[in-house]
């Protein structure tokens, strides 16, 4: 089993849907939550970085942890063509840098 | 939020050679890493760069064939020796700022010949 696991998709919504993008993962030491953005051929863009559990919101964007269930979350509200990436969900301990990604869920926003 | 650049963007390299990557931070970052991507793949940890010590490599990586230099707190560089086609890939640095807040350079696209 790894330790994060991402649904590569992909994924494909309408212009204006919400979109949700999700992750779960097996290791309970996990305190920090990341969700990168990553357009073809560029680096990846850190989008959402959270501690622990809860709900963070930036915009169109909301992140949600849940460690009961080691499951989070990222949504996406009116979605733009400029959405259409892939994006890595990430995590990491509260001692080690050492960040593990997921796989990566390529999404597609339809004009 | 950190702009981290690298050189080069892209290369295309014969078999044997050596290909050596900059990767310069805007600022001071204690921890830099480095990855290595394949198309439409994740990333793959291949070492962790703190300035003044030797890098931390991840299992399947070894120094001799990836040496990594950490002079100060910007700058590091990661070389590919003795290249194959199967080193052909999106090599990614990074530096943190936070605990487990990564922001990444653009990549360099090494193709081998």
């Amino acid at each position: 089993q790894k330790e994060v696991e991402q649904d590569p998709g992909p994924l494909s919504v309408p212009e204006g849907a919400i979109v949700s993008l999700n992750c779960t993962y097996s290791n309970s030491a996990f305190q920090y939550f990341m969700w990168y953005r990553q357009y073809s051929r560029k680096g990846p863009e850190l989008l959402m970085y959270t501690y622990s559990s809860g709900n963070k919101e930036d915009g169109r964007f909301t992140a949600q942890v849940d460690k009961s269930s080691k499951y989070i979350s990222l949504f996406i509200r009116d979605s733009q063509p400029s959405d259409s990436a892939t994006y890595l969900c990430a995590m990491g301990g509260s001692s080690a840098s050492k960040i593990i990604f997921g796989s990566g869920t390529r999404l597609s926003i339809r004009p | 939020s950190a702009v981290i650049s690298q050189k080069p963007s892209r290369d295309i390299c014969q078999r044997g050679t050596s290909l050596t990557i900059q990767c310069q931070v805007d600022s001071q970052v204690t921890m830099m890493f480095w990855y290595r991507q394949q198309p439409g793949q994740s990333l793959t940890l291949i070492a962790t760069a703190n300035q003044g010590s030797e890098a931390t490599y991840e299992s399947g990586f070894v120094i001799d064939k990836f040496p990594i230099s950490r002079p100060n707190l910007t700058f590091s560089t990661l070389t590919v020796s003795n290249m194959s086609p199967e080193d052909s890939s999106i090599y990614l640095c990074s530096g943190e700022l936070g605990v487990s807040e990564q922001f990444f350079g653009p990549g360099t696209r090494l193709t081998v010949l």
